[in-house]
Parts: C-alpha cells; sequence; structure tokens
C-alpha cells in the first residue's frame, strides 16, 4: 500500500494569511494525487486533481504542485469559508489511499 | 447532473453483516472507464478507503478489509452494493458513496453519507 503523511495535522492561521499544506507518499508516482476540503458534517469536497488542476468552480486563490512523493496545496490568501479540514489522496494504485488530514484553524 | 445516495441501516450489531447500496443518477456503470467507490470515516477520524467497482466489473478492495468486504453492481437499477462481514464497535463510520472520475479517479461527487453505528 501506498502511504500518505500530511503535514501538519493542524495549522493555526489567520485570514489573509498564505497556507501551505504537505502530503507526502510512501512510494514515488506521478501526478495522481488529489485535495479535498471537508466541512464538519458535510462530505469532502474536490479542490484540485492532478497534483495541479483546480476543480471547476473552486477560487483560483487553491493550488497545487508536487510529483514523485512530494506535494502541497497552497492557499493564497486564506477566507473565513477556507476554515476546514484538507485531505490528500493518492489514485495511482488501489488503495487509493488518504493523507491523515490536516486540520486549518 | 451526478448525484449519489446511500441506504441501508443505521445500526448493526457486532457479528452482523452490514449492507448498503448506492443509488445514483446522471452516469452509467456500462460506460467506459466508470467506476464506483466507497469510503468510510470514523467520527473524528480520517478518510478510509474502501472498494471501487468499474464498468467492466473489475473490482479492488482495501487489503486490510478486502476478507469482509464485497461490491457489486447493478447496472439496470443504476445501484451499487457493499456489504462488509462481521461487524465490530471499530466499524462505527460514516459510509460515503462516491464517484471517482476518469482517468485520474479523483472522486468528484460524493453521497451525503450514511452514518452506520455498530452496538448491541
Amino acid at each position: 500500500d501506498i502511504q500518505m503523511t500530511q503535514s501538519p495535522s493542524s495549522l493555526s492561521a489567520s485570514v489573509g494569511d498564505r497556507v501551505t499544506i504537505t502530503c507526502r507518499a510512501s512510494q514515488s508516482f506521478s501526478n495522481y494525487l488529489n485535495w479535498y476540503q471537508q466541512k464538519p458534517g458535510k462530505a469532502p469536497k474536490l479542490l484540485i486533481f492532478a497534483a495541479s488542476n483546480l476543480q471547476s468552480g473552486v477560487p483560483s486563490r487553491f493550488s497545487g504542485s508536487g510529483s514523485g512523493t512530494d506535494f502541497t496545496l497552497t492557499i493564497s490568501s486564506l477566507q473565513p469559508e477556507d476554515f476546514a479540514t484538507y485531505y490528500c489522496q493518492q489514485s495511482y494504485r488501489t488503495p487509493h489511499s488518504f493523507g491523515q488530514g490536516t486540520k486549518l484553524e | 447532473q451526478i448525484t449519489l445516495k446511500e441506504s441501508g441501516p443505521t445500526l448493526v450489531k457486532p457479528t452482523q453483516t452490514l449492507t448498503l447500496t448506492c443509488t445514483f443518477s446522471g452516469f452509467s456503470l456500462s460506460t467506459s472507464g466508470v467506476g464506483v467507490g466507497w469510503v468510510r470515516q470514523p467520527p473524528g477520524k480520517a478518510l478510509e478507503w474502501l472498494a471501487i467497482i468499474h464498468w467492466d466489473d473489475d473490482k479492488n478492495y482495501s487489503p486490510s478489509l478486502k476478507s469482509r468486504l464485497t461490491i457489486t453492481k447493478d447496472t439496470s437499477k443504476n445501484q451499487v452494493v457493499l456489504t462488509m462481514t462481521n461487524m465490530d464497535p471499530v466499524d462505527t463510520a460514516t459510509y460515503y458513496c462516491t464517484h471517482p472520475n476518469w482517468p485520474y479517479r479523483q472522486i468528484d461527487y460524493w453521497g451525503q453519507g450514511t452514518l452506520v453505528t455498530v452496538s448491541s
């Protein structure tokens, strides 16, 4: 199985801050890396797919980068609605494992 | 417009078998490249990928749960069924039906989720 490790596990930030979340994979793969946002009591929402592709309807302040084993999600200017938990997921090989999550507070 | 909705029991007893049904619309599981999957999330914990079934009936399971899981499809009814045997309290979670898109298998649509509690 490919293990996904996110850092940090939690992050304290303020509106307007630039925020970066990192996801590291236990094995190298190309760009089969996705990012999701989840708010309490709701299903996750796709933000970024294939490492750097912005899902339709997602604000451009969200961006993704990386390949191989190291990937990042960046929020350029944090907005009040961005306080949530973020998950990375690899979809290169089953099981399509998730990271443990990063709670943005 | 793609929608998915989970249905099944909200409470099961330990050792029982859980059967969840995902009823979807807006796509067909007979179309090449299409898949439907399941993800779960215990209360306050991270997402866990469980299984996926593809248009050609190819199936993949989480290795840690493979012996307990079965995923099937009924293309005519637009349904996917997940069964999990020998339920335990640690299986208490919200179970989501998902639509992993082709070719990167990113989950672009999720069901609302159904909370299943395992308790005697």
